[in-house]
């Protein structure tokens, strides 16, 4: 069935840092891909998405391309910030069949540091 | 903001309890889910309902119940608790479940906490 596979955390960087979380996929047609940001204390809240193969969803300086050649969706940001600690969810939406449930990674803890 | 509305947002109760938990979703989406987020098991998929009917269901136990009403705000019912029940339950709205395309907004949650 589908899955997503994200790094382990926790993931500890100097302010200004450059941020890569890995997400891989397995899944059967052509499924959406999203991250999710959790920060401390709040709920789930969806930072980018991407719906087809080779687009690059973005939002508050992260960035994630959809690689169907790789079956990733890797996040990416040039220059953290103390906010931007928080957990970071990967996850995809099958394209096939009316279940079309979110499948979600584990989840990568961030933190950076000043 | 997403949107969605989730009370209360804290619950103590004793094992043995039964707790309801309210969420109303974004104005306009027809599809809510429950999901619950405990340290040991991460974000775990619990029940879906589209437009007050059971669409999907993942790791939901037989102690737990939802609905989803006619004005579309859903309750998640939680019985027999126990103190593994203790976690974040959240829940999550959509307009358009058949697309892939579609995109869930979730609630800030409720933490439960079960003594």
């Amino acid at each position: 069935g589908d899955s997503v596979t994200q790094m382990e955390g926790p993931v500890t960087l100097s302010e200004e840092a450059f941020l890569t979380i890995n997400c891989t996929y397995t899944a059967t047609g052509y499924p959406s891909l999203f991250w999710y940001v959790q920060y401390p204390g709040e709920g789930l809240q969806l930072l980018l998405k991407a719906t087809k193969a080779d687009d690059k969803g973005s939002n508050k300086g992260f960035e994630a391309t959809y690689r169907k050649e790789t079956t990733s969706f890797h996040l990416e940001k040039g220059s953290v910030q103390v906010s931007d600690s928080a957990v970071y969810f990967c996850a995809l939406r099958g394209g096939a069949g009316n279940n079309r449930k979110l499948i979600w990674g584990l989840g990568t803890s961030l933190a950076v540091n000043p | 903001d997403s949107g969605v509305t989730q009370t209360p947002k804290h619950l103590i109760t004793a094992t043995g309890q039964r707790v309801t938990l309210r969420c109303s979703p974004r104005s306009g989406d027809l599809s809510v889910y429950w999901y619950q987020q405990s340290l040991d098991q991460g974000l775990q998929f619990l029940i879906q309902y589209y437009n007050g009917e059971e669409r999907a269901k993942g790791n939901i136990l037989e102690r737990f119940s939802a609905q989803q009403f006619p004005d579309l705000h859903s309750e998640l019912n939680l019985s027999s608790l126990e103190l593994g029940d203790s976690a974040l339950y959240f829940c999550a709205s959509s307009e358009s479940p058949g697309r892939s395309t579609d995109t869930q907004y979730f609630g800030p949650g409720t933490r439960l906490t079960v003594l």
